[in-house]
């Protein structure tokens, strides 16, 4: 079991915006940056967005991250058919003095 | 471009050490974190640990993989290596090598590593 907790799943229809949520704890996500990757069927994943809400180059803007104490999420507004994927959030946790993963949330563009 | 491309046995007997090796090419490979990550086949992703040079070598490790993992690297080959050892059932997964310690921003393309006797 993860210690970010995600969703496992979410669903919504094409031009729509869906959110993805991403609990964790003071020693993770409410200390450090958030990141997010998005991972297409049969490939690596892709960086989405780093320290918490900025986008890498080539990253659409219909993609966007927040957080807010303890808790970050993922936006996808305008839907599209392409954006059928697993989404994972990632944060340093000092605890463990490692990086941690979400479980993981697969998308399902109806 | 920078591109990352692991190589290694996809076999691995069970109680044997696994042995990767990640080439990296269009870019430096020092002064930057170099990470190994993994996936169980439908699960999600794990961080195995991370090296770091800049004249000085650092390494951090999941500290639940803290006591099986080795992570290096060599400069003059532009490679970083990952050994792993007691290899058991649940180590199967693809390994990725990845550019980075605290965000992860190129992937090489994965390798599946069975283990099975």
């Amino acid at each position: 079991q993860s210690v970010l907790t995600q969703p496992p799943s979410a669903s919504e229809t094409p031009g729509q915006r869906v959110t993805i949520s991403c609990s964790g704890s003071g020693s993770n996500v409410g200390t450090n940056y958030v990141y997010w990757y998005q991972q297409l069927p049969g490939t690596a994943p892709k960086l989405l967005i780093y320290m918490n809400n900025q986008r890498p180059s080539g990253v659409p803007d219909r993609f966007s991250g927040s957080k807010s104490g303890t808790s970050a999420s993922l936006a996808i507004s305008g839907l599209r058919s392409e954006d059928e994927a697993d989404y994972y959030c990632a944060a340093w946790d000092d605890s463990l003095s490692g990086m941690l993963f979400g479980g993981g949330t697969k998308l399902t563009v109806l | 471009q920078v591109q990352l491309q692991e190589s290694g046995p996809g076999l691995v007997k069970p109680s044997e050490t696994l042995s990767l090796t990640c080439t990296v090419s269009g870019g430096s490979i020092t002064n930057y974190y170099w990470s190994w990550i993994r996936q169980p086949p439908g699960k999600g992703l794990e961080w195995i640990g991370y090296i770091y040079y800049s004249g000085r070598t650092s390494t951090s490790y999941n500290p639940s993989l803290k006591s099986r993992v080795t992570i290096s690297l060599d400069t003059s080959k532009r490679q970083f290596s990952l050994k792993l050892n007691s290899m058991t059932a649940a180590d199967t997964a693809v390994y990725y090598c990845v550019r980075g310690g605290y965000y992860f921003d190129y992937w090489g393309q994965g390798t599946l590593v069975t283990i099975s006797s």
